[in-house]
């Protein structure tokens, strides 16, 4: 267990629909990452958002979205689903002083749209 | 985008045989970090370089940072079968945000006893 919790670990949706990917850091960290694996582009950086705030933004389409709660735990909305949009999901987290260097992932979610 | 180029692709060998990948970009990076992802679970990091020419082991493990900060290498000594896994590179860009990572489209290891 890395510590960093994601929720759900499975969602099968249809296109056109909208859902809602959960992460929950590390204790003591304040930095939220999101990825999306595919089979054919690698892990690709979405969003990171640091205590809250929205910290620095990668290849993440309009119909992506995310935010990080008080509490820290984070959330990627994603809307107006493609097939293209099926792909492992994954949320790292990082303590403040070490940035890339402590990133601890969680286990994905893997998202298929039909 | 930012591009890492990562080989091979794939790796088929025999346990205890020793392994070579690398990492290279046109562009300057930071930092190097080399990572293994077993299946269903995310990357776990394996070893960390920060400077030019570093050179790091972790057991097995070796792996070092290029003298231009353009590319690095992972060298796994003596394979045996838990090695099997993807293995991905991925580097901090110069100038780049902090904490944001490049990575490689990943090595799939695969070991025969």
């Amino acid at each position: 267990d890395s510590g960093v919790t994601q929720t759900p670990k499975h969602l099968i949706t249809a296109t056109g629909q909208r859902v809602t990917l959960r992460c929950s850091p590390r204790s003591g960290d304040l930095s939220v990452y999101w990825y999306q694996q595919s089979l054919d582009q690698g892990l690709q950086f979405l969003i990171q958002y640091y205590n809250g705030e929205e910290r620095a933004k990668g290849n993440i389409l309009e119909r992506f979205s995310a935010q990080q709660f008080p509490d820290l735990h984070s959330e990627l909305n994603l809307s107006s689903l493609e097939l293209g949009d099926s792909a492992l999901y994954f949320c790292a987290s990082s303590e403040p002083s070490q940035g890339a260097y402590g990133y601890t992932f969680g286990s994905g979610t893997r998202l298929t749209v039909v | 985008g930012q591009q890492l180029n990562q080989s091979p692709q794939s790796m088929f060998i025999q346990e205890g045989e020793d392994v070579s990948m690398n990492c290279t970009s046109s562009s300057i990076f930071n930092t190097w970090l080399w990572y293994k992802q077993d299946p269903g679970e995310g990357p776990v990091l394996l070893i960390a370089l920060y400077k030019a020419g570093e050179l790091t082991s972790n057991g097995r493990l070796t792996a070092q940072f290029g003298i231009t900060r353009k590319d690095s290498f992972l060298n796994i000594s003596a394979s045996i079968p838990s090695d099997v896994g993807i293995y991905f590179c991925a580097g901090q860009l110069s100038g780049g945000s902090q904490g944001n990572l490049i990575f490689g489209k990943g090595t799939k290891l695969s070991v025969k006893p």
